[in-house]
């Protein structure tokens, strides 16, 4: 059984550049939630995919998008990059956003 | 949101056991206490969850307070495996679902 998978495993881009994150959840989970984590930090709550529609955001600016298919995997979409944008990108899957999240090794972006 | 206050880091010798604190004393009556690890070059691993009363599992015990304003982890016997950053998170459940809010988290560190 394939955990929460993630692609790609790293990524280099430049400042204004749009980049597109993908995560395929554990099987049999059907809500997928995205974090930042920036160097030395907690990871921090970006949203949550539920039913493909956004069912909670955190205190990302709009720049910061998603998507939800109908096979339950997601993309997390970053639009005009900026250096501070540059962290490891988790995603975590659930079953109905409840108890235990199940997390994948991340996406290491840096912006230059 | 409540939030939770953890010890920097922590350091313990291997095959002894390990208490990690955590205080929370603004939890509300509906907030789970949630640990999470993570190790180096990993996302976080859920560890155990509570909301009352004691908890136990193949990985480790939570001891939660009467009051609820604090609990502990404990690690029965650490090994070097368990060197890790623990995070106490309180999850904050919304009528649109979970979201998990770390800290900063405790680095353990495990010496032979």
């Amino acid at each position: 059984d394939a955990g929460v998978t993630q692609s790609p495993t790293h990524l280099i881009k430049t400042r204004g550049q749009q980049v597109t994150l993908r995560c395929s959840p554990k099987s049999g989970h059907d809500t997928v939630s995205w974090y930042q984590q920036a160097l030395g930090q907690g990871p921090q709550f970006i949203f949550q995919y539920y039913e493909e529609e956004e069912r909670q955001r955190g205190n990302f600016p709009d720049r910061f998008s998603g998507h939800q298919f109908p096979n339950y995997s997601s993309e997390l979409n970053v639009n005009a990059l900026l250096l501070g944008d540059s962290a490891l990108y988790l995603c975590a899957s659930s079953l109905g956003g409840g108890a235990g999240q199940y997390f994948g090794p991340g996406t290491r972006l840096t912006v230059t | 949101d409540a939030k939770t206050t953890q010890p920097n880091s922590m350091e313990s010798n291997e095959e002894e056991p390990v208490h990690l604190p955590c205080n929370h004393s603004t939890i509300s009556g509906t907030d789970y206490i949630h640990w999470y690890r993570q190790l180096p070059s990993q996302g976080p691993e859920y560890v155990i969850h509570g909301l009352t009363s004691n908890v136990n599992n193949r990985m480790a015990s939570l001891a939660i307070a009467e009051d609820r304003k604090s609990s502990t982890l404990i690690l029965h016997r650490a090994t070097l495996r368990d060197a890790a950053v623990y995070y106490c998170i309180l999850r904050v459940k919304s009528n649109s679902g979970y979201a998990l809010n770390f800290g900063k988290g405790t680095s353990l560190l495990v010496t032979p």
